[in-house]
């Protein structure tokens, strides 16, 4: 089956530790995404990157960090740089054509102790 | 620049009832818009597209849109509404398309649907 897959489903981490999100996707899409979720607020972008060895900030990369290495895969590190980490995090990717839509992997819910 | 409002943060109706959820967007240029729909503690999954062809746009589970560049609207309707359309629906405007080319997603802030019996 194609999609994005993410895990875990469920994290906890204790506070100042470095947490690492797994984004892994199949349909030979260019581009991937990272959004954070809160409660009233919709999705914010973190990162995305529209190619292989390359990532732009979002609007609210601050204490986060990714890497994309290969095409199918764009991990999320929480620093604990991040001062709010407790969301629900999401990856998207997207084939670069125009008028394309993003496709969303299930969530991560981090939960910070 | 652009943006997305949804009018609404919370809808309730009764089965069988029909739904709107409105949305109005900002754009500089020609939009691509989306709906999405979101059920509890799931990602989010693509309802229906708008990229400048029809502006009447059909889309799975029975919704629709209509874009309406006259009053920068998209809103969503269904005539009928089941217990299992019970979700958060969010209205997404993109810089994608002619005149952009990153693809990437302005979100509005989301209306939850309740289906009451």
């Amino acid at each position: 089956d194609g999609g994005i897959t993410q895990s875990p489903k469920y994290l906890f981490r204790k506070e100042g530790q470095n947490v690492t999100l797994s984004c892994e996707q199949n349909l030979n899409h260019d581009a991937m995404y990272w959004y954070r979720q809160d409660p009233g607020q919709g999705l914010r972008l973190i990162y995305y990157s529209q190619i292989v060895n390359d990532f732009q900030k979002g609007d609210i990369a601050e204490g986060y960090s990714v890497s994309r290495e290969k095409k199918e895969s764009f991990p999320l590190t929480v620093t604990s740089a991040q001062k709010n980490p407790t969301a629900f995090y999401l990856c998207a990717s997207r084939h670069s054509s125009p008028y394309n839509e993003q496709f969303f992997g299930p969530g991560t819910r981090l939960t910070v102790l | 620049a652009q943006s997305v409002t949804q009018l609404d943060s919370h809808v309730s109706v009764s089965e069988g009832t029909p739904v709107l959820l409105r949305c109005n967007y900002s754009s500089s240029y020609s939009p691509s818009l989306f709906w999405y729909v979101q059920h509890p503690n799931k990602g989010l999954q693509l309802l229906l597209k708008y990229t400048s062809a029809a502006t009447l746009v059909k889309g799975i589970n029975g919704f629709e849109a209509e874009f309406k560049k006259s009053e920068t609207s998209f809103h969503l309707t269904k005539p009928s509404a089941h217990m299992s359309d019970a979700a958060e629906y969010f209205c997404v405007v993109s810089d994608s398309g002619y005149g952009g080319s990153q693809g990437n997603l302005i979100f509005g802030k989301g209306t939850k649907l309740s289906v009451k019996p």
